[in-house]
């Protein structure tokens, strides 16, 4: 198996414009989790999935971030507008029983 | 704050010293699992401990969850300059969220 799959691997943009964020999850794996990391946050989760449906989205910062799995092998993390602060890692990772998770390679994200 | 606090934060070691670094929260976890990243890429699942007391050995590393699930520790032996990384725990509490420590940044000097 190829593992998760996230790009793209590195992005920069502009302040206020949109981001999409993409990821495939391993074959098989019922859960989907979207993460962000930044030096002084550590790893945070942002919202995960369960059979492409979202189950807990609390860790979403905002209205400007919003996550989508129309099908159990790919899903989305888009942010509109971005802004500097949202400048982080974002990863991406499945798993069988939700709590043994694999992790994709990440995307990093700079907005200037 | 940190569900789960871990420590040291920062840890830099000659190679082949022994280490422990730990794990603990004042909730009780039904299972905790350890992670490492190394620059570049993301976390990769080292184990998981889902009983109190449970010593899990993986070649140098020995993971211990406390008898209380409530904390749990790693410990290196002979430390190698590949065991340098990022150490994350995580865990699920009793409300049934997922959450990860801040981890421990291991550096083994040649």
């Amino acid at each position: 198996d190829a593992g998760v799959i996230q790009s793209p691997r590195h992005e920069v943009t502009e302040m206020g414009q949109e981001v999409t964020l993409r990821c495939k999850p391993i074959s098989g794996h019922d859960y989907l989790f979207w993460y962000r990391q930044t030096m002084m946050r550590g790893l945070e989760l942002l919202i995960y999935f369960n059979n492409n449906v979202p189950i807990d989205d609390s860790g979403m910062p905002e209205d400007r971030f919003s996550a989508k799995m129309p099908n159990a092998s790919f899903s989305t993390l888009k942010i509109q507008p971005s802004e500097p602060r949202d400048s982080a890692v974002y990863f991406c990772a499945s798993s069988l029983d939700r709590n043994e998770q694999f992790f994709g390679p990440g995307t990093r994200l700079t907005v200037l | 704050t940190q569900l789960l606090e871990q420590s040291p934060q920062f840890l830099s070691i000659q190679e082949g010293e022994n280490l422990t670094v730990y794990c603990n929260s004042s909730s009780v976890f039904s299972s905790l699992q350890w992670y490492r990243q190394e620059p570049g890429e993301g976390p990769v699942l080292l184990v998981t401990v889902v009983t109190g007391g449970e010593v899990k050995k993986l070649k140098r590393l020995t993971f211990q969850f406390g008898d209380a699930r409530k904390d749990s520790s790693l410990h290196i032996t002979a430390a190698q300059p590949g065991d340098t990384g990022l150490y994350l725990c995580a865990g699920d509490d009793n409300n049934n969220d997922m959450r990860f420590g801040a981890g421990t940044r291991l550096t083994v000097k040649p």
